[in-house]
């Protein structure tokens, strides 16, 4: 069974740029999270879709948007990149929605560094 | 809101020494507990999990028992190996209200030297 699979794996875009990460679930997984990891804030929630819905929301600015598709597939968009949107960026999936005492399983990130 | 803390790294221990890694949390209600691990150019990896009091969760010789009294959630192991080597997350989730989501300790960063 593949893993949970985002790409690309690395991103270098300028500041007031967009960009728009992808990350493709384990199969039959319908759950899909977001978080930014950086050594200063560790990591933090950004988002979490199951059946194409946001189930949840961390505390991020409306530059930082998400959205699920009928395939489970999850895109997160990042509009006017600011230097501190420099991060790895952690997908997640999990069977149901909540991920919470059901395991959730990572993608390896996609590094984006915003110049 | 929900925080949880952990022992700053890094942590750098020889071959076969034992290894403690504090978490310590603050939550309402009865939250899970986890320990995930991130090996160097991987993704996290769910080690442990506990979602009850007294609980222990165990897993390639790492356990961590989830203390009330307390609030905490310290990872052990035993005899450390090299392949060990990695960083440490300490989680929790509250099912409390409509807060579903991970909150994690900034993580700790383990180096076995053989």
């Amino acid at each position: 069974k593949a893993g949970v699979t985002q790409t690309p794996r690395y991103l270098i875009k300028t500041r007031g740029q967009q960009v728009t990460l992808s990350c493709s679930p384990i199969s039959g997984h319908r759950s899909v999270s977001w978080y930014q990891q950086t050594p200063g804030q560790g990591l933090q929630f950004l988002f979490e879709y199951f059946s194409e819905t946001q189930r949840n929301k961390g505390n991020f600015p409306g530059r930082f948007s998400g959205r699920q598709f009928s395939n489970s597939r999850s895109e997160m968009n990042v509009s006017t990149l600011e230097l501190g949107d420099s991060a790895l960026y952690l997908c997640a999936s999990s069977l149901v929605e909540g991920g919470t005492n059901n395991e959730q399983f990572f993608g390896p990130g996609t590094r984006l560094t915003v110049l | 809101g929900d925080s949880v803390t952990q022992m700053e790294g890094p942590v750098t221990l020889s071959e076969e020494a034992f290894l403690t890694i504090n978490c310590t949390y603050t939550a309402t209600g009865y939250p899970s507990l986890f320990w995930y691990v991130q090996y160097p150019g991987e993704g996290l990896q769910l080690l442990l999990k506990a979602t009850k009091a007294d609980d222990k969760g165990s897993n390639k010789g790492f356990e961590a028992t989830y203390r009330k009294e307390t609030t905490s959630f310290h990872l052990e192991k035993g005899s450390v190996q090299v392949s060990d080597s990695a960083v440490y997350f300490c989680a929790l989730s509250n099912n409390a209200g409509n807060n579903r989501k991970l909150i994690w300790g900034l993580g700790t960063s383990l180096a076995v030297n053989p």
